[in-house]
């Protein structure tokens, strides 16, 4: 399968613990992005990387959140010190420069990484 | 205000129907627009990039007006496999980009 992967699928921790997502994107497609999903909300941009420089972050994106991307290939996100309030869905998506035009926008998910902090 | 806003829904349409779901933007810098759907428990995937043009997908149709900061999409024929929620999304400065809340389609036999 060539599709973007996530590792885990699913994270319960305790809240204060750190956790960290993996994601690895669609193959030669330079550009990876984070988001938040809660329920009965659309996908909440975080962070985003073209290659391995992070281009752009939310001011969502507190302190306790960092994100790498070191070889321009997978990328991990790291939660510090969890909250209950960072209970949600963590979706990965990458998109490609190819084919230029709106088709460099056009990006492709992940199956998401559900965080549950108890 | 959000940056990009949706009707509420959800849409309770019988199979058949003709659906129209729209969408405003704030920021009028605003370069790039699309329609994703999204499945119960799935991940978001593309529906259709929203030309200025306006441009048509076999019975879904996405129209833009920059004017009024406005985009829509019209199922024409529901199917009850077009139950989803459709998600609007803009691309702002650079590569960023801001996801609707939502609206949720149901299609009824």
């Amino acid at each position: 399968d060539t599709g973007v992967s996530q590792d885990p699928r699913h994270k319960i921790t305790k809240r204060g613990q750190n956790v960290t997502f993996r994601c690895d994107p669609i193959s030669e497609h330079n550009r990876l992005y984070w988001y938040r999903q809660t329920l009965g909300q659309g996908p909440e941009f975080l962070t985003y990387f073209q290659n391995e420089a992070q281009l752009e972050k939310s001011r969502l994106l507190s302190d306790r959140f960092s994100a790498e991307r070191p070889k321009g290939s997978f990328s991990t996100l790291e939660i510090q010190r969890t909250e209950q309030g960072d209970s949600a869905m963590y979706l990965c998506a990458s998109s490609s420069d190819r084919g230029g035009g709106l088709a460099a926008y056009e990006q492709y998910f992940g199956p998401g990484t559900r965080l549950t902090v108890t | 205000r959000k940056e990009v806003e949706q009707d509420p829904g959800p849409f309770n349409v019988p199979e058949g129907a003709t659906v129209a779901f729209n969408c405003t933007y704030s920021n009028s810098a605003s370069q790039s627009f699309f329609w994703y759907r999204q499945d119960c428990r799935k991940e978001p995937k593309l529906l259709m990039s929203v030309y200025s043009s306006g441009n048509e997908d076999g019975r879904f149709t996405a129209q833009l007006n920059r004017a009024s900061q406005y985009i829509s999409l019209l199922i024409r024929d529901s199917k009850l496999s077009d139950s989803a929620t459709y998600l609007c999304v803009v691309a702002t400065g650079g590569f960023k980009t801001i996801f609707g809340a939502g609206t949720r389609l149901f299609v009824k036999a």
